[in-house]
């Protein structure tokens, strides 16, 4: 079926080294792309998004790039610190009657001091 | 500031009872949903709301309610019906009328059985 999923379960990075952190998708008929920061006991935090008429976009210390001929998702963190441990995950906003999102299961950020 | 409130952070049920939950937002969105998060899988959705006075249920709705009064508050209900109720529930909130936008989510509250 349609799924939403992600490569790496777990990520330990170095603190101030680059994250990445990818997502399949396999909905073709998803435009829309979100992916979240979820900290230990608390809710997913909107991080940042992107449309499927994009192919990247930058926030502050993040970027998220879009292949849609692979259906690849991407969340680039420059400069990793010890506040962006957590787990990430992606979700992908299929067309439908109301704004049906498909959560991934997540990868966790481990950064290293 | 706005946001999403969610109560009880913590919440025991007995054998047999219901227990509701509280999503209150002062975000002005017309859309809430509510979610199911279980350890090592993504969040699935219970019940979700585009309006006031009117809700649709999602892909696990069996042993929930909800009911949508006011538009800032969409309240579950966790009944004797469901039998495997542990779990971390988030509730969520956009403004569906401007587009795609993201789901914003409350803290989360965290569902035992006593």
């Amino acid at each position: 079926g349609e799924s939403v999923g992600l490569h790496l379960p777990t990520l330990s990075v170095q603190e101030g080294d680059n994250s990445i952190i990818n997502c399949a998708y396999s909905n073709s008929a998803s435009d829309y792309f979100i992916w979240y920061k979820q900290e230990s006991g608390k809710g997913p935090q909107f991080i940042i998004d992107i449309r499927s008429n994009m192919d990247k976009r930058q926030g502050q210390r993040v970027t998220v790039l879009l292949n849609k001929t692979v259906k690849h998702l991407s969340l680039q963190i420059a400069a990793t610190q010890p506040g962006d441990s957590a787990v990430y995950f992606c979700a992908e906003n299929i067309a439908g009657g109301y704004q049906k999102v498909t959560f991934g299961t997540g990868t966790k950020l481990q950064v290293i001091p | 500031d706005g946001g999403i409130t969610q109560s009880p952070k913590y919440l025991f049920r007995k054998e047999g009872q219901n227990v509701t939950l509280s999503c209150e937002q002062n975000l002005n969105h017309d859309a809430m949903y509510w979610y199911r998060q279980d350890p090592g899988q993504g969040l699935r959705l219970i019940y979700y709301s585009q309006i006031v006075n009117d809700f649709q249920k999602g892909d696990i709705a069996e042993g929930y309610s909800v009911s949508r009064e006011k538009k800032e508050s969409f309240p579950l209900t966790v009944t004797s019906a469901q039998k495997n109720p542990t779990a971390f529930y988030l509730c969520a909130s956009n403004d569906s009328g401007q587009g795609k936008q993201p789901q914003h989510f409350g803290d989360g509250t965290r569902l035992s059985i006593l």
